[in-house]
């Protein structure tokens, strides 16, 4: 059955700081992996989206990396703010479309002043 | 978010009930798709339609229909409601970006049914 598990759940950081979200998936056959960001009360947003032959990509302070032989993928966050406090969900593709996506349950991240 | 939109923003219903969620996106993407998301798991779809005239199920579309009335309007139907329909239902539409396709997602509808 395809996965992806996001660790950690929630995280808590001062204004300012770095931090870095996992995700580590089991979907096969795989296409692509995406970082969403979800505000409460709100639809997710794409930050990044990365083929299998990509490493690493960037979107302002978010830096996303792609381990496609241990299936791995990182989000890295750069000087925190307080308007990055939202969920950070993790989605890997199936196909080349959208009919074939398997969400993560996401990390909580909450930015304090 | 923009570009997709969907009414209600809330809806308290009933067991028993039925209700139409309604999606509209003026992004002109061919494909439309409802998922709905409970705490603690990542988002579900339930129906797609890949091209105006066509829809097609997805993971969970029990207890659910859908009508892609013209390629802007992509409708959820629940027929009769059930506690276990209580989510948070996301429409989204489909565009090519690049080399990938790209969601966009419209702000949810907050459902409790009782």
């Amino acid at each position: 059955k395809n996965q992806v598990e996001q660790s950690p759940q929630s995280l808590i950081i001062l204004e300012g700081k770095n931090c870095t979200l996992q995700c580590n998936y089991t979907v096969s056959p795989f296409s692509n992996l995406r970082w969403y960001k979800q505000d409460t009360g709100r639809g997710p947003v794409s930050l990044t989206i990365m083929t299998f032959s990509e490493n690493t990509k960037s979107n302002g302070r978010y830096t996303a990396t792609l381990d496609a032989d241990t299936k791995q993928s990182s989000l890295h966050i750069t000087a925190s703010q307080l308007s990055d406090s939202a969920s950070y969900i993790c989605v890997v593709s199936a196909n080349f479309g959208n009919e074939k996506l398997t969400f993560g349950t996401g990390t909580r991240l909450t930015i304090i002043p | 978010n923009a570009g997709v939109t969907q009414t209600p923003k809330f809806q308290v219903l009933k067991t028993g009930q039925s209700m139409t969620l309604q999606c509209a996106q003026d992004m002109n993407h061919n494909s439309m798709y409802w998922y709905r998301q409970d705490p603690g798991m990542g988002l579900r779809l339930i129906y797609y339609s890949a091209s105006e005239g066509t829809t097609d199920k997805g993971e969970v579309p029990n207890g659910y229909n859908v009508s892609r009335l013209n390629k802007r309007e992509f409708s959820l139907r629940l027929e009769s409601a059930a506690p276990s329909q209580t989510s948070v239902y996301f429409c989204a539409g489909g565009l090519i970006a690049g080399s990938s396709y790209e969601q966009y997602f419209g702000p949810g509808t907050r459902l409790t049914v009782t």
